[in-house]
């Protein structure tokens, strides 16, 4: 166990729907950060946040959404789903300095 | 877009044999991590080496930079079943608050 718990774990659902995808950083980390690694993309960095705020953006589809609350924990918002959108988002978090990562066990998402 | 490309993408070889693999990246920067990823798990930060060293060694692992080449090397030594795995190289970000992943090199150790 890491530390980082992402929750569902598995979550199927259909073309056009909205899912969220949930996560907890390790006890005194204040960095989340979210991945997507699909077989064909490698690992995507999606967008970062410390604190609550917005620190750094990749290429994150205007479809997809990220919000880190005052209890630091984090949720990755995916609508209008698109087959394309299958893959594990990996959330991970840090306590800073050189951005030492430490994982979640992902959620992996499948788009019928 | 990756800022770091590993090289070979894949890689067999027999128990107790040495794994090398290579990362090469496209900015300077101030440090290089090493990740592995067992089939489908969370990635599991392995060594992070700073721009001033050149080497560093943890357990079975070493880790070389070349920051005038861009490049740096991971090296496992006598190798185990369960070292079998995606290796990725990481390198900071513009602005260093993002980590950018290579392409992973698979690691298959046979018994």
């Amino acid at each position: 166990d890491s530390g980082v718990t992402q929750t569902p774990k598995h979550l199927i659902t259909a073309t056009g729907q909205r899912v969220t995808l949930r996560c907890s950083p390790r006890s005194g980390d204040l960095s989340v950060y979210w991945y997507q690694q699909s077989l064909d993309q490698g690992l995507q960095f999606l967008i970062q946040y410390y604190n609550g705020e917005e620190r750094a953006k990749g290429n994150i589809l205007e479809r997809f959404s990220a919000q880190q609350f005052p209890d630091l924990h984090s949720e990755l918002n995916l609508s209008s789903l698109e087959l394309g959108d299958s893959a594990l988002y990996f959330c991970a978090s840090s306590e800073g300095g050189f951005n030492v990562l430490t994982f979640g066990a992902g959620s992996r998402l499948t788009v019928l | 877009s990756q800022q770091g490309e590993e090289d070979p993408q894949a890689l067999s070889i027999q128990e107790g044999e040495n794994a090398t693999m290579n990362c090469s990246y496209k900015t300077s920067i101030n440090n290089l991590q090493w990740y592995r990823q067992n089939s489908g798990r969370g990635l599991v930060h392995l060594i992070l080496i700073r721009s001033n060293e050149r080497e560093k060694h943890s357990g079975r692992l070493r880790v070389t930079l070349d920051t005038s080449k861009k490049s740096s090397s991971l090296l496992i030594t006598a190798s185990r079943a369960a070292d079998t795995a995606s290796y990725f190289c990481a390198t900071p970000g513009r602005g260093s608050y993002k980590l950018i992943f290579g392409s992973g090199t698979r690691l298959l150790v046979r018994p």
